[in-house]
């Protein structure tokens, strides 16, 4: 069975600090990941995902992360954060290229950058 | 890129009543929709997979005959949540298929 961990729930960060939201993951097969983004009483935005090719994947409003299959993690990372950033992220992966297959997501980690 | 629109975005109904959230995908077609619901701080968490011209495919622990879901062209999936009562207030967000997923804005129900 599929499943992901964001082992933080809350990660706080200075506005122009790098920034780090980690997730770790278990899969079968091989993974396909995501990150998506979620503001107050909005759906899932899509961030950036890892299907196959370069470890480092680069997404959306500067974000990206890097899939590393030995710690079986694709945290995600920004140089330096906005205040704007602040929202819910979640990591999600569907195991496989299955178009018809779920997403299995992460708890959420509330990012607040501080201004 | 692919749009996914999710109607109502908010709603709010009384106890014992039925209300029905749609889920459209507007330029492709979709023979997969996921809905999700998500409780307050906690992560999205699959409800049931709606496949079109056949029977949804819920998830264990899901009344499929509280949460409706119909699917009966390859661009529309509905959620009807039937007789609802205030424990059913929650965000529920709809899925179809693609590369990515792409997600409907989500449907804020609150039963009073």
């Amino acid at each position: 069975a599929q499943s992901v961990a964001q082992p933080e729930d809350q990660v706080n960060v200075a506005e122009g600090n790098p920034l780090t939201v980690k997730c770790t993951y278990s899969v079968s097969g091989n993974p396909y990941l995501f990150w998506y983004v979620q503001y107050p009483n909005r759906g899932l935005q899509f961030l950036l995902k890892y299907i196959t090719g370069d470890n480092l994947v680069k997404g959306s409003y500067g974000f990206e992360a890097e899939f590393n299959k030995s710690q079986t993690s694709f945290h995600l990372k920004k140089p330096s954060a906005l205040v704007s950033d602040s929202a819910l992220y979640f990591c999600a992966v569907r195991e496989g290229s299955n178009y018809g297959q779920n997403f299995v997501f992460g708890p959420g980690t509330r990012l607040s950058v501080l201004p | 890129g692919a749009v996914v629109s999710q109607h109502p975005s908010r709603v709010i109904c009384k106890s014992g009543t039925s209300v029905k959230i749609e889920c459209r995908s507007l330029d492709f077609q979709a023979t997969t929709m996921f809905w999700y619901r998500q409780f307050p701080k906690q992560s999205l968490m699959l409800m049931a997979t709606s496949n079109e011209g056949s029977k949804a495919t819920y998830e264990q622990g899901v009344e499929k005959d509280k949460f409706l879901i119909n699917h009966a062209s390859l661009t529309l999936s509905t959620l009807t949540v039937t007789s609802a009562h205030p424990e059913d207030s929650s965000f529920y967000i709809c899925s179809a298929k693609g590369n990515e997923a792409f997600f409907g804005q989500g449907t804020r129900l609150t039963v009073v």
